[in-house]
């Protein structure tokens, strides 16, 4: 079955610093990947998709992610973290039994001025 | 062009009141999902429609109903609320749904619901 682990529920970056979130997956079969950010009170919004092809992708508002099949990762980064930058970051993972993706419990951003 | 879209935004229910929350997407899409979201615990499957006259159980479908009315909309209903069922739900859509290779999914602003 597929799965996904954020590590670290929460993540706090200054201003101008890298952005690293974590993620890593677990599926039976080739992974479709993605990226979400929901800012407060609002939907989920897709940051960016590793289907196939490159390994690393770049997805809007300056981040990036790289698909690593041997550490079974999907890392996000964002080189200089800007305070609009602070909402919840969800990993997610294809091969749901309906077609749905599997998501990760999330990684709340904070970035301090 | 609006997306998805859900109502109410907001809703407080007495336990035992029922209620239904509505979805409509205006991208043509096949497939529409109901997602429930809760601290620490990430996005659940609720129910799931391929098409219009459709539905599947999700991860936590006890206590729901779904109806997929037409192609544009999917319904959930709360016959009879708990306080368990406090929590964001979200509603989704996609173009597409096939085996290994799902199209991404867009997501509606969400319902706030709190059951007393």
């Amino acid at each position: 079955a597929q799965s996904v682990t954020q590590l670290g529920s929460h993540v706090s970056v200054s201003e101008g610093a890298l952005v690293l979130l974590r993620c890593n997956y677990s599926s039976s079969v080739p992974p479709y990947l993605f990226w979400y950010v929901q800012y407060p009170n609002q939907g989920l919004q897709l940051l960016l998709k590793y289907t196939t092809g490159a390994t690393l992708v770049k997805g809007i508002n300056g981040f990036e992610a790289e698909f690593k099949k041997s550490e079974t990762s999907f890392h996000l980064t964002k080189p200089s973290a800007h305070m609009s930058d602070a909402a919840e970051y969800f990993c997610a993972v294809s091969g749901g039994s309906q077609g749905n993706l599997i998501f990760g419990k999330g990684t709340k951003l904070s970035v301090k001025p | 062009n609006a997306g998805v879209t859900q109502t109410p935004k907001f809703q407080v229910l007495k336990t035992g009141q029922s209620m239904t929350l509505q979805c409509a997407q205006d991208m043509n899409h096949n497939s529409m999902y109901w997602y429930r979201q809760d601290p620490g615990m990430g996005l659940r499957l609720i129910y799931y429609s391929a098409s219009e006259g459709t539905t599947d159980k999700g991860e936590v479908p006890n206590g729901y109903n779904v109806s997929r009315l037409n192609k544009r909309e999917f319904s959930l209903r709360l016959e009879s609320a708990a306080p368990s069922q406090t929590s964001v739900y979200f509603c989704a859509s996609s173009e597409a749904k096939a085996y290994r290779r799902p199209y991404e999914q867009y997501f509606g602003p969400g319902t706030r619901l709190t059951v007393t």
